[in-house]
């Protein structure tokens, strides 16, 4: 079945360092693909996404980008900030119905 | 202001205690969804609804129970809870075939002693 491999945590960055959490699926069909992120006693929030092969998902100065033929979906992000901090998701979910499927999320911990 | 409402936000109960979590959108969306979190293992899915009466088992099914009545309403019951069901709960609702992405509540941390 679909599923989505996500790097193991945590990770620890200092203020302004370069980010990157890879991101892996595996699926049938053309999937959607989303970021998540969870903040400390929250639930998650969609952070972005992308449709189809080539897309470009970005917010709040994070990006990934929909690479098909590698099946990733790497989130990057230029310079991290403390308020960075939080619990990233990678999930993919099937054009056809609306079944959403996780990896197992990444701790990010930012310092000053 | 459009959201998925979650009650309680934390529950500590006992072995075989029935209890209700209660999920709420105000978005007419269609399809709704409850995960559990736990760590290491992600957001496992535990039941899902395409409409109203229309409800799927997902992938951790056991020892719970769901219902939807209504659009806006979908409860999680676990008739007979056990320690092993000890998590973090969040339901989730999106429009049929969306590819926007859900929209989370803010959780039910549970506790079964």
């Amino acid at each position: 079945g679909d599923s989505v491999t996500q790097m193991e945590g945590p990770v620890t960055l200092s203020e302004e360092a370069f980010l990157t959490i890879n991101c892996t699926y595996t699926a049938t069909g053309y999937p959607s693909l989303f970021w998540y992120v969870q903040y400390p006693g929250e639930g998650l929030q969609l952070l972005l996404k992308a449709t189809k092969a080539d897309d470009k998902g970005s917010n709040k100065g994070f990006e990934a980008t929909y690479r098909k033929e590698t099946t990733s979906f790497h989130l990057e992000k230029g310079s991290v900030q403390v308020s960075d901090s939080a619990v990233y998701f990678c999930a993919l979910s099937a054009i056809l119905n609306n079944d959403m499927r996780f990896g197992a999320g990444t701790r990010l911990t930012v310092k000053p | 202001e459009a959201q998925v409402t979650q009650n309680p936000r934390y529950l500590i109960t006992v072995t075989g205690k029935k209890l209700t979590v209660t999920c709420s959108q105000n978005m007419n969306h269609e399809y709704m969804s409850w995960y559990r979190q736990d760590p290491g293992l992600g957001l496992r899915q535990i039941y899902y609804s395409m409409n109203v009466e229309v409800t799927d088992k997902g992938d951790v099914p056991e020892g719970y129970k769901v219902s939807r009545k209504e659009k806006r309403n979908f409860p999680l019951i676990l008739e007979s809870p056990s320690p092993n069901q000890t998590s973090l709960y969040f339901c989730a609702s999106s429009l049929a075939g969306s590819l926007g992405g859900y929209t989370f509540g803010s959780g039910t941390r549970l506790t079964v002693v």
